[in-house]
């Protein structure tokens, strides 16, 4: 069965100061990955996605992932870090087989980012 | 173009009673799903509705269903509630091309059982 896992629950890092998020994924075939962000009190926010090619992929607000197949990794990185970008950062992977239709996501438990100033 | 809606957007409701919650996903969008986020089983996929279809099901018992209307809106309904019940309800809309299209999340939904 698919899953996601993110290993570090909470991350605290200084504002101006390099960002990686973990997440490894379970996944039988080339998966479809994702990055979503939360705010306080507010729903989900897409920040990057991984369907094929290029592995580094581009985000929004200066945000990159790099998909490492070997490593069943896909890391989310920021070079320098905004006291805005404390938030909760969800990775996810999407359940279903590329032939199948199905929006349905699973869900990492999420690392929760502090930022100092 | 307006995003993801969800009504209402706080709810208290006592154990025993029925919820009916909303969503209108952005225009143009046919599929719609919906996550149930709690501090202790984080994101959990509750279902997801395609052209009025379910199309997927998460594992969630009978108290939980929902339906989709010939615009896409959608409702989840949970009765008989328990305290176990209160959570962040999230609806997110899609194109409905599958497994790997752009999803739209909705602020949420915050249900309160007493």
């Amino acid at each position: 069965a698919q899953s996601v896992t993110q290993p570090d629950i909470h991350i605290t890092v200084s504002e101006g100061a390099s960002l990686e998020l973990r997440c490894n994924y379970s996944y039988g075939a080339t998966p479809y990955l994702f990055w979503y962000v939360q705010s306080p009190g507010q729903g989900l926010q897409l920040l990057l996605k991984y369907f094929s090619g290029d592995t580094l992929v581009q985000g929004i607000k200066g945000f990159e992932a790099e998909f490492k197949r070997s490593q069943s990794s896909f890391n989310l990185r920021k070079p320098s870090v905004h006291w805005s970008d404390a938030a909760e950062y969800f990775c996810a992977v999407g359940a279903g087989e590329r032939s199948y239709n199905t929006d349905k996501l699973i869900f990492g438990t999420g690392t929760r980012l502090q930022v100092f100033p | 173009k307006a995003g993801v809606t969800q009504t209402p957007r706080y709810l208290i409701k006592t154990r025993g009673q029925q919820v009916t919650l909303s969503c209108s996903p952005i225009s143009g969008h046919r599929s719609v799903s919906w996550y149930q986020q709690t501090p202790g089983q984080g994101l959990q996929f509750l279902f997801e509705y395609f052209s009025e279809t379910q199309r997927n099901k998460g594992n969630f018992p009978g108290r939980f269903s929902g339906r989709q209307f010939s615009n896409s809106r959608s409702e989840m309904n949970v009765s008989t509630l328990e305290l176990g019940d209160s959570a962040l309800y999230l609806c997110a809309s899609s194109f409905g091309g599958g497994a790997g299209r752009e999803q739209y999340f909705g602020p949420g939904t915050r249900l309160t059982v007493t």
